[in-house]
C-alpha cells in the first residue's frame, strides 16, 4: 500500500497570507488527523476528520481549519499567517482499529516570513 | 489536562551502549504507542502496548508498560548509529479522543 502523501513538502509565505496544505491518506483509511510540530512545543494535535466530519479538535485558534472529502483526502487551511505558524505540519491517517494508531506522512515544512 | 512527560529530553551516546527512555503520566492510559522520527520525515509507529505489565520486543528494542498503565519505558540494547532519531510516546486515554504526544527524547548515537 502506498503511504500517506502530503503536498507541498515545503512552503514559504509572508505574514498575513493564507495557505492550504493537502493530505492523501493510506487507501482504506477513513480517519485523518493533522498535527503541528515545533521544537519548543513538540507535536500538537490540530484536528481529526472521519468520514468528512470533524471528530476531534485541538486547542488552536479559528485561523486553523480543515476539511475532508468523500475520498478521505483532507486539506488544512491557515488564514492570516503569523510568524509563529512556522512549523512542520504533519498529517496522519488511521484505520478503524481499537488503538488509534497513526500513520504519518512526511510533513509540509511551512516558513512564514 | 493529561500530560505525558518524557525523559531524558536529549541523549548522546556511543555505539554499543545501552539506554532507557521514559514516558510518564499521572493519568491511566487505555493504550500507549511509541514512535521514532528521523530528520525530514514523519514519525513511524514502533509498537503499541495495551496491558499493564506488558513487555514487547522489537529486535534490540524492549518496550515495557507499567503495571498501573501510567508509565512506559523503551530500552535499547547495543545502540547503533541507525537508532538516531526522535522517540515519541503517545497515550490514548479514552476511545474516540485524540492521542496525546510527549515532547520526545532526541537520541544521538555516534560511532
Amino acid at each position: 500500500k502506498a503511504g500517506v502523501t502530503q503536498t507541498p513538502r515545503y512552503l514559504i509565505k509572508t505574514r498575513g497570507q493564507q495557505v492550504t496544505l493537502s493530505c492523501s491518506p493510506i487507501s482504506g483509511h477513513r480517519s485523518v488527523s493533522w498535527y503541528q510540530q515545533t521544537p519548543g512545543q513538540g507535536l500538537q494535535f490540530l484536528f481529526e476528520y472521519f468520514s468528512e466530519t470533524q471528530r476531534n479538535k485541538g486547542n488552536f485558534p479559528g485561523r486553523f481549519s480543515g476539511r475532508q472529502f468523500s475520498n478521505s483526502r483532507s486539506e488544512m487551511n491557515v488564514s492570516t499567517l503569523e510568524l509563529g505558524d512556522s512549523a512542520l505540519y504533519l498529517c496522519a491517517s488511521s484505520s478503524f482499529g481499537p488503538y488509534n494508531e497513526q500513520f504519518f506522512g512526511p510533513g509540509t515544512r511551512l516558513t512564514v516570513l | 489536562t493529561q500530560l505525558l512527560e518524557q525523559s531524558p529530553q536529549f541523549l548522546s551516546i556511543q555505539e554499543g551502549e545501552n539506554l532507557t527512555v521514559y514516558c510518564n503520566s499521572s493519568s491511566v492510559f487505555s493504550s500507549l504507542q511509541w514512535y521514532r522520527q528521523e530528520p525530514g520525515e514523519g514519525p513511524v509507529l514502533l509498537v503499541t502496548v495495551v496491558t499493564g505489565g506488558e513487555v514487547k520486543k522489537l529486535k534490540r528494542l524492549t518496550f515495557q508498560f507499567g503495571d498501573a498503565r501510567k508509565d512506559s519505558s523503551l530500552h535499547i540494547t547495543a545502540a547503533q548509529t541507525g537508532d538516531t532519531g526522535l522517540y515519541l510516546c503517545a497515550g490514548d486515554y479514552q476511545a474516540g479522543t485524540a492521542l496525546i504526544f510527549g515532547k520526545g527524547t532526541t537520541l544521538s548515537v555516534s560511532s
